[in-house]
């Protein structure tokens, strides 16, 4: 089945260590997307991919890096954790984003940061 | 401005119930879309349906249904004859072209918990 993979599910790091989080996918859509969601909230975009264009959102700290190496897959890297960035990260792909096509989303990673 | 508001936090009914759960949105824009998600207790988001604003038919699938009205500015999803499996996070969302290229705005959330 075609779908959207993160890994891991589950991700402990140590305040100010470096992660990186995974996304791939086998839908083959252009655009991709990285979500923060903290408890009882609505997910956040931190920022996309549409193909190889990054589009950071206005908002989402330096702290916040990606990646796409390829179609396939895209990764987000935190580059110094903060007690404030336990969260869980979803990734999201979507087939174009000149019109609203929906969005389908991976399972999340859930990230402690201790 | 708040643009999509779902002003159901949380909603708790007893299974075989019917439930709606309210959303209504604000925008500018003559070509919009909306958006209903759930999330279940295992984080994953899944898109549930999208509504073009040019489309004001209601929508039925199987036990789901939604009510859109322009009027009104709202997008209501009801779910008929409730389940355990129901239970959810049910997130709304609005997709607009002239300010977001179609980045999609979030409600707050509704939170549904279906009692055996």
């Amino acid at each position: 089945d075609a779908m959207v993979i993160q890994n891991p599910r589950y991700q402990v790091t140590q305040f100010g260590k470096p992660v990186t989080l995974s996304c791939s996918q086998t839908l083959n859509h252009n655009v991709m997307y990285w979500y923060q969601q903290k408890s009882s909230q609505a997910p956040k975009l931190l920022f996309h991919y549409y193909d190889k264009d990054f589009n950071n959102e206005a908002d989402t700290p330096d702290n916040f890096q990606s990646r796409r190496p390829n179609t396939s897959f895209c990764f987000l890297d935190i580059r110094s954790p903060g007690l404030g960035d336990a969260a869980m990260y979803l990734c999201a792909t979507s087939r174009d984003q000149d019109r609203a096509h929906e969005q389908y989303f991976g399972p999340g990673t859930r990230l402690t940061v201790t | 401005a708040q643009k999509v508001t779902q002003a159901q936090t949380e909603i708790s009914v007893v299974e075989k119930e019917d439930v709606t759960l309210d959303c209504v949105y604000e925008t500018r824009d003559t070509t919009y879309y909306l958006f209903w998600y759930k999330q279940p207790p295992s984080g994953e988001l899944v898109f549930l349906i999208r509504r073009n604003s040019f489309d004001e038919q209601n929508e039925i699938s199987g036990r789901y249904s939604w009510n859109f009205q322009k009027s009104t500015s709202s997008f209501n999803f009801t779910i008929t004859a409730s389940q355990v499996v129901d239970s959810a996070v049910y997130f709304c969302a609005l997709s607009e072209e002239w300010d977001s290229n179609y980045q999609l705005i979030w409600g707050a959330g509704t939170k549904l918990i279906i009692k055996p």
